[in-house]
């Protein structure tokens, strides 16, 4: 079965700082997709950033990065330069290849607070 | 402009009262499916659609029916709501193409409140 786990309920980081949201999965898919969705207070679902298992390099959208690293099951977020308009819930999801393939499987969340 | 739109975005109800959470896409998307959110918990699937005419059960199918008669609306239907619906409702939509990133799009999402 697949899944997802973000062990970090809550951080904190200071404003202009980078920061890592950590996010490990588990699947027998040979091919799968893994996102990232943020959810400010207001409650909508807004998509950062994408890798494919076969991506050779790490996505990089804008201040968002994916540190992926398939051996460990790994595909942290890292947003560079936080503002306080980063502070919301982040999910990290992944999508597989086998039957439902546009299911998302979600983790926890983990939810981000900038201090200014 | 493309998007999702879900109604009611609030409702609080008792328990027993059928009511229905409409949905309509305007992309054209093949796929819809119906995602609550619960607290530690994150989003998980309820039931999906491929076509029209074409459901099928997510992973917390019970007390939840569905229908897909267009293309463009998938209405949940909670036909004898439950406190333990009480939950964020999100409507998602995609194309079907089979490229593993594309986007689903995503409602702004539906509060429901059973008492």
């Amino acid at each position: 079965a697949q899944k997802i786990t973000q062990t970090q309920p809550g951080m904190f980081v200071q404003e202009k700082e980078a920061v890592t949201l950590d996010c490990t999965y588990d699947t027998s898919d040979p091919s799968y997709g893994l996102f990232w969705y943020k959810q400010p207070s207001s409650g909508e679902m807004i998509f950062l950033i994408y890798q494919g298992s076969y991506d050779q390099q790490n996505a990089t959208e804008g201040r968002y990065s994916l540190n992926f690293q398939k051996a460990r099951k790994s595909a942290n977020l890292v947003i560079s330069a936080s503002q306080l308009g980063d502070s919301a819930m982040y999910f990290c999801a992944m999508r597989g290849d086998s039957g439902n393939t546009g299911k998302l499987i979600f983790g926890q969340g983990t939810t981000l607070q900038v201090k200014p | 402009e493309a998007q999702v739109t879900q109604n009611p975005r609030y409702l609080i109800t008792v328990t027993g009262k059928k009511l229905t959470v409409t949905c309509s896409q305007n992309m054209n998307h093949e796929y819809m499916s119906w995602y609550r959110q619960d607290p530690g918990l994150g989003l998980r699937q309820i039931y999906y659609s491929m076509n029209v005419e074409v459901t099928d059960k997510g992973d917390v199918p019970e007390g939840y029916k569905v229908s897909r008669k267009e293309k463009r609306n998938f209405p949940l239907i909670l036909e004898s709501p439950s406190p333990n619906q009480t939950s964020l409702y999100f409507c998602a939509s995609s194309l079907f193409r089979g490229s593993m990133g594309e986007t689903q799009y995503f409602g702004p999402g539906t509060r429901l409140l059973v008492l």
